[in-house]
């Protein structure tokens, strides 16, 4: 199936703990984001990378870090885990010059 | 700041009936404005989309409503069935130079009643 994989679908952890999430896509997109969807359903970007390149930065604090290996994979790593990181995040992808974004399925995360 | 503004936030309609979201926005640099569709425990999914220099975009039951000058566009869906309960977001894209950003609404919480 073409599509935005992520792994894993649900994540519990404790408070201070460093954990990562992975995403894939096989649509041939140069373009992959990362958002985050809070309790309230409010989906904001958190980063995009265009070819393995950091392209935007929200204001996002430094305990999250992107990393992009090649093209069709945009990992997150977050370290030193709050409760307030409790949400759902959604990788997604797109071509640079498209104003349409494919969503992967969420990881939910739940810091506890 | 929230560069787009959505109501409402939920939305209650008998099957059969139109559902009317509507959208604003306030940065002129948006040029491409789709609509997601969100199942609960599911990704948003595409579900239409208009260019600014179009005024009305129909896909079956779907018909998004764009007016430029006022920077307001509004998702209608006609004979509403209650398959169609989910959250709708709308969206407005815009160039950064090497990616899109999008910048979602709110969202709108969708019942349709049998």
């Amino acid at each position: 199936d073409t599509a935005v994989s992520q792994t894993p679908k649900y994540l519990v952890t404790q408070m201070g703990n460093d954990k990562s999430i992975k995403c894939e896509q096989n649509l041939g997109h140069d373009t992959m984001y990362w958002y985050k969807q809070d309790s309230k359903k409010f989906l904001k970007i958190m980063f995009s990378y265009n070819n393995k390149e950091l392209i935007i930065n929200e204001t996002v604090p430094n305990r999250f870090s992107p990393k992009s290996p090649d093209k069709a994979h945009l990992n997150l790593h977050i370290n030193s885990l709050e409760l307030g990181d409790s949400a759902v995040y959604f990788c997604a992808s797109s071509h640079v010059s498209q104003g349409v974004q494919y969503f992967g399925p969420g990881t939910r995360l739940t810091v506890l | 700041q929230q560069q787009v503004k959505q109501s409402p936030q939920s939305l209650i309609v008998q099957k059969g009936g139109i559902s009317i979201i509507n959208c604003a926005y306030e940065n002129t640099a948006f040029d491409y404005f789709p609509w997601y569709q969100q199942f609960p425990g599911k990704g948003p999914a595409l579900l239409i989309a208009i260019r600014p220099d179009v005024s009305e975009k129909k896909e079956g039951r779907f018909t998004i409503s764009f007016n430029k000058s006022a920077k307001q566009f509004s998702l209608h869906i006609m004979d509403s069935q209650p398959g169609d309960s989910a959250t709708y977001f709308c969206a407005a894209s815009k160039s950064t130079g090497s990616a899109r950003q999008l910048t979602f609404g709110s969202g709108t919480q969708l019942t349709v009643l049998p």
